[in-house]
């Protein structure tokens, strides 16, 4: 059973267009997050929600926004693509109190 | 700014030698992780060490976290090629007395291990 299951894999579009990625997790994990993953592989997180609540909103332009409908779902909607958008998304989960990540198989996003 | 420095950035060697990977900061960090990435996959977690000193070993990888808590080293012993892939450090800081569950991730070492 896949714990952070992330759809979809793979996303190729044009500039300007908006686009989703979605994410689950089996975990029961009370915490879920997203990280970009730049070329060089630099992670660096996003977003953080505990509870279905925004803990963590790094500075991230606002065509980028989560939702988290439940605990077990966080999802990544991105308005108005750019070139610089261009990168591999990771949603993990983890239990507060331990921090310690579990991540899904990321979701390459290339924009031309 | 950079917070966690890892080095080296690239390291290709033989099977069956030895390597240590270094995560160095000028901040304290509450705990320090360690993942490994393989092309097209998440990060994996490997270990947590917490406490100032700590050593944990994994097999044939040995970890440790320095007494400040502020840098930790892996150093994998008679390397395979399965153990080829990205290398991260991760640690978290300390926020008062609150764990936001926010993680600093190291640029990562890319590590080849050659048959």
């Amino acid at each position: 059973d896949t714990a952070v299951s992330q759809t979809p894999k793979y996303l190729v579009t044009q500039m300007g267009n908006d686009k989703s990625i979605k994410c689950e997790q089996n975990l029961g994990h009370d915490t879920m997050y997203w990280y970009k993953q730049d070329s060089k592989k630099f992670l660096k997180i996003m977003f953080s929600y505990n509870n279905k609540e925004l803990i963590i909103n790094e500075t991230v332009p606002n065509r980028f926004s989560p939702k988290s409908p439940d605990k077990a779902h966080l999802n990544l909607h991105i308005n108005s693509l750019e070139l610089g958008d261009s990168a591999v998304y990771f949603c993990a989960s983890s239990q507060m109190n331990t921090g310690e990540l579990f991540f899904g198989e990321g979701s390459r996003l290339t924009v031309l | 700014t950079q917070l966690l420095e890892q080095s080296p950035q690239f390291l290709s060697i033989q099977e069956g030698e030895n390597l240590t990977v270094y995560c160095n900061s000028s901040s304290v960090f509450s705990s320090l992780q360690w993942y490994r990435q393989e092309p097209g996959e998440g990060p994996v977690l490997l270990v947590t060490v917490v406490t100032g000193g700590e050593v944990k070993k994994l097999k044939r990888l040995t970890f440790q976290f320095g007494d400040a808590r502020k840098d930790s080293s892996l150093h994998i012993t008679a390397a395979q090629p399965g153990d080829t892939g990205l290398y991260l450090c991760a640690g978290a800081r300390v926020h008062g007395s609150s764990n936001t569950g926010k993680l600093i991730f190291g640029q990562g070492t890319t590590l080849q291990v050659k048959p």
